[in-house]
């Protein structure tokens, strides 16, 4: 079954202490994207990748890291969690365009809500 | 910044009824839209990509224009059900890397 797995899909966590989430998906896709969703502010994308070893920084990757060592995965880092980062997180992934970008709709994760104490 | 926009935040509904809404994006540099149904406590799922001014695409009841000149996507619903009670984003493609922005969302509510 084609899917994109997020872990943990909830975790509670106290300001500073690092934690990752991982994401994987098992559709060969090259595009990858981390998202996080606040109420009243919608899907805001944090990193996105084009392919491995290839990321580039969304709308608010302050906070954040990513990496792209292999395809299937791409783990969000939170190194130094604070509570402003109390948040709904979704990991997506979907084909490439010729043009760049994501060429298809982009496949969810289940999402991870985080909160940061 | 938010570049999309969304109008409106909200909308109820009959159920019967047909309704649109509206997505707007900046008109220069177009890449892509896309448009996603998201219901609540799951995750998006894609309705439409549309790539070409003028672009007109259907799934079921729910369909969707472009107008890429003058920036604007209608997202339309006919004959409403209650299970198309969701909410409605849009994501425009802002870079030929993939940044991409989403709009705040539509959120339908269709009572029967």
């Amino acid at each position: 079954e084609a899917q994109v797995t997020q872990n943990p899909r909830y975790l509670i966590t106290v300001t500073g202490k690092k934690l990752t989430v991982t994401c994987s998906q098992n559709m060969n896709h090259e595009y990858m994207s981390w998202y996080r969703q606040d109420p009243g502010l919608g899907l805001r994308q944090i990193y996105y990748s084009m392919n491995v070893e290839v990321t580039d920084k969304g709308d608010v990757p302050e906070g954040y890291k990513v990496s792209r060592k292999e395809k299937r995965n791409f783990p969000l880092i939170l190194e130094s969690p604070s509570p402003n980062q109390t948040s709904l997180y979704f990991c997506a992934s979907s084909e490439l365009r010729l043009a760049g970008g994501p060429a298809d709709t982009q496949y969810f994760g289940p999402g991870t809500r985080l909160t940061v104490l | 910044i938010l570049n999309v926009e969304q109008s409106p935040q909200s909308l109820h509904v009959q159920e019967g009824d047909s309704t649109n809404f509206t997505c707007s994006f900046p008109s220069s540099n177009f890449y892509a839209l896309h448009w996603y149904r998201w219901e609540t406590a799951k995750s998006p799922e894609a309705l439409f990509v549309m790539t070409l001014n003028g672009d007109e695409k259907k799934k079921g009841r729910i369909s969707a224009t472009l107008n890429t000149k003058e920036g604007y996507s209608y997202l339309y619903i006919k004959g409403s059900q209650p299970e198309d009670s969701a909410t409605y984003l849009c994501a425009f493609i802002t870079d030929s890397w993939g940044k991409l922005q989403f709009g705040a969302g539509t959120q339908v509510v269709v009572t029967p």
